[in-house]
């Protein structure tokens, strides 16, 4: 099992360009999420999804989109890249909240985007 | 208002030697669970450790064990026998309200652990 995988891990914009990043999951988890990292704030939550076709808005939602067509992938898009932008960018998957268990999160190795 | 305290940006600890990192969160549900998560400086985000908080048992696994103080609201994470590869940032999560919820989970600011030989 690949586990959560990131498309690209690298990736410099210009402001106002746009992009999409991709996120891949193996392990059949219904939720998925979009966190950022920036220095001395820990991860934030971007938007997540607790299914093929739903998606909601977390913490920092605004100038992102996202979009999960199938239960595997969930891809988060920039329409207008800005500087404040620059960060990395964790995706992470759960099983659904059952009764019992930790149900951790599993992360994937990161995307580090960079908007000049 | 800060759901997760972490004070200390930086700890240094000899390697062999134990470590606490401390961990502070608020909430108001009488549901909720909290993690420990460990970044090494290659970037992946690796779960180690959780407690539930109506586990009555402090929770362990291998080196790690969290000392868990409900009514001081803390978890803090004790590493024994520090190995050189427990240089990382170390980060305290909470999840808020029942197992059932969509699963958000709020992260501290982190701290970083550096072992010395």
């Amino acid at each position: 099992n690949a586990g959560v995988t990131q498309t690209p891990k690298f990736r410099v914009l210009k402001t106002g360009q746009s992009m999409t990043l991709l996120c891949a999951q193996d392990m059949n988890h219904e939720y998925m999420y979009w966190y950022r990292q920036d220095p001395g704030m820990g991860l934030r939550l971007i938007h997540y999804s607790v299914g093929e076709g739903t998606t909601a808005k977390g913490e920092v939602p605004d100038g992102y989109n996202v979009s999960r067509l199938k239960k595997q992938n969930f891809l988060l898009g920039l329409e207008s890249a800005a500087p404040s932008q620059t960060s990395v960018y964790f995706c992470a998957s759960s099983y659904r909240p059952g009764a019992s268990g930790s149900n951790e999160q599993f992360f994937g190795p990161g995307t580090r985007l960079t908007v000049l | 208002a800060q759901k997760i305290t972490q004070t200390q940006p930086g700890m240094f600890v000899q390697e062999k030697e134990a470590v606490t990192l401390d961990c502070t969160y608020d909430t108001s549900d009488q549901s909720y669970g909290l993690f420990w998560y460990k970044q090494p400086s290659s970037g992946e985000m690796i779960f180690l450790i959780y407690q539930g908080s109506y586990d009555e048992q402090n929770a362990t696994e291998g080196r790690y064990s969290l000392n868990f103080q409900k009514a001081r609201k803390s978890a803090n994470l004790v590493i024994s026998a520090s190995q050189l590869g427990d240089s990382a940032m170390y980060f305290c999560a909470m999840r808020e309200g029942p197992r059932t919820s969509y699963d958000k989970v709020i992260f501290g600011p982190g701290t970083s652990l550096s072992v010395i030989p």
